[in-house]
């Protein structure tokens, strides 16, 4: 059973552009957590989703930021105009169930570099 | 406001040593409390998850404690080995998310 996959692994962006981030959770898997890890900082929760709705998004930023999880593939993390204090690692975490009794299953993220 | 304080930042300690992670909650109304594992440049790995209605889990060399009225969940390493070198994470789980401590960095030097 493989794991969460995420690519790209490295994403480098210049300023304006745009980053698409992929998740694809693991095999059973219905709920998707983003969350990002700044330098020098713990990781912070973005957004929660499951097929085709987001259920949780306090953690976005009001701008540029939008994530979506359709029926078919992966859950998709999008960044548009990017600056440089976007430069971070982003880890999307799946769970067969919400709540107490199923633990998140983090992929190994992708490091996004800002130029 | 949900806060995770993880103490100490950092510790460097000989092969062999047992050794204690702190990990403090503000708000107890917590689904679970979970310890990971971050090596440099890497992905998180789920060492023992708590549920909030246990006190302790241990998976062989590490056992860890959860006190949901004072806020405080601990992570014990029995005979420390290099290998553990890494950063560990407390994340409490409140419904929708998981909130992050900022991380201990444990150095095992041999």
């Amino acid at each position: 059973n493989a794991g969460v996959m995420q690519n790209p692994r490295h994403l480098v962006r210049r300023r304006g552009q745009e980053a698409r981030l992929r998740c694809s959770p693991m095999k059973g898997h219905s709920h998707v957590y983003w969350y990002r890890q700044l330098p020098e900082e713990g990781l912070k929760f973005m957004v929660y989703l499951q097929k085709e709705n987001i259920i949780d998004e306090s953690g976005m930023p009001k701008e540029r930021f939008s994530a979506e999880f359709p029926k078919e593939g992966p859950s998709i993390l999008r960044i548009q105009q990017v600056v440089r204090g976007d430069s971070a690692a982003y880890f999307c975490a799946s769970s067969a169930v919400q709540g107490a009794t199923d633990t998140q299953y983090f992929g190994p993220g992708t490091r996004l570099t800002v130029l | 406001k949900q806060e995770v304080t993880q103490i100490p930042a950092a510790l460097s300690v000989p092969e062999g040593e047992n050794l204690v992670l702190n990990c403090s909650f503000t708000d107890s109304a917590i689904y679970n409390l979970q310890w990971f594992r971050q090596d440099p440049g890497k992905g998180l790995t789920s060492l023992l998850l708590i549920q909030s209605s246990q006190r302790e889990q241990t998976s062989g060399r590490l056992n860890a404690s959860l006190d949901k009225s004072s806020g405080r969940s601990t992570l014990y390493i029995a005979a420390s080995q290099p290998g553990d070198s890494a950063t560990y994470l407390c994340a409490v789980e409140y419904g929708n998310k998981l909130v992050f401590g900022a991380g201990t960095i444990l150095r095992v030097k041999s």
